[in-house]
């Protein structure tokens, strides 16, 4: 079953300090893999995607990372701000669907 | 501008009442979705639908009912038939040609039941 794991559930940062988000997944075969932020009570919006043969991709302050081998991807939020508190979305495409299959996503917090 | 648009923002129903959420897209997408999240929770999904008047069901359908007369629009009738409906419900859609297709979501619908 095409699976996706996010860690940690949740998070807590003070402002200008920099965290990074897991997302681990089983879907195969692999299309590509998307980070979604999210903030209260609006719509998914994509950061960045990435495919197969992509290891890193930046979108500002935010970088993600791929390893296809050990099927994980990282999210990199550096110096952030309050803006940043949002649900962190990690989506894979594959897995002989065109259905994504969506993590349940890491709630940060980022305080003054 | 481009984009997918959900309507209402804020819904109440009455227990035993259907109401029907609004998805219009005007990005050309052949696909769209219907999406159920609760407090702390992944998103579900309810619907899709590939072509214009076909549909298929999601993870968690009983208790919704979709049409697909048009390509731009999706709309999600909830019936009495859903125990909990009480959610934020989002709505997306996407192109289905190449490999980095995008999903493209509205900005919700938050429902209700009072």
């Amino acid at each position: 079953k095409n699976q996706v794991e996010q860690s940690p559930q949740s998070l807590i940062i003070l402002e200008g300090k920099n965290c990074t988000l897991q997302c681990n997944y089983t879907v195969s075969p692999f299309s590509n893999l998307r980070w979604y932020k999210q903030d209260t009570g609006r719509g998914p919006v994509s950061l960045t995607i990435m495919t197969f043969s992509e290891n890193t991709k930046s979108n500002g302050r935010y970088t993600a990372t791929l390893d296809a081998d050990t099927k994980q991807s990282s999210l990199h939020i550096t110096a952030s701000q309050l803006s940043d508190s949002a649900s962190y979305i990690c989506v894979v495409s594959g897995g002989g669907s065109y259905i994504p299959t969506f993590g349940r996503g890491t709630s940060l917090i980022v305080h003054p | 501008d481009g984009g997918i648009t959900q309507s209402p923002k804020y819904l109440f129903r009455k227990e035993g009442q259907n109401v029907t959420l609004s998805c219009e897209q005007n990005l050309n997408h052949d696909a769209m979705y219907w999406y159920r999240q609760d407090p702390g929770q992944g998103l579900r999904l309810i619907y899709y639908s590939q072509i214009v008047n076909d549909f298929q069901k999601g993870d968690i359908a009983e208790g919704y009912s979709v049409s697909r007369e048009k390509k731009e629009s999706f709309p999600l009738t909830v019936t009495s038939a859903q125990k909990n409906p009480t959610a934020f419900y989002l709505c997306a859609s996407s192109s289905q040609t190449g490999t980095n297709t995008e999903a493209f979501f509205g900005q919700g619908t938050r429902l209700t039941v009072v």
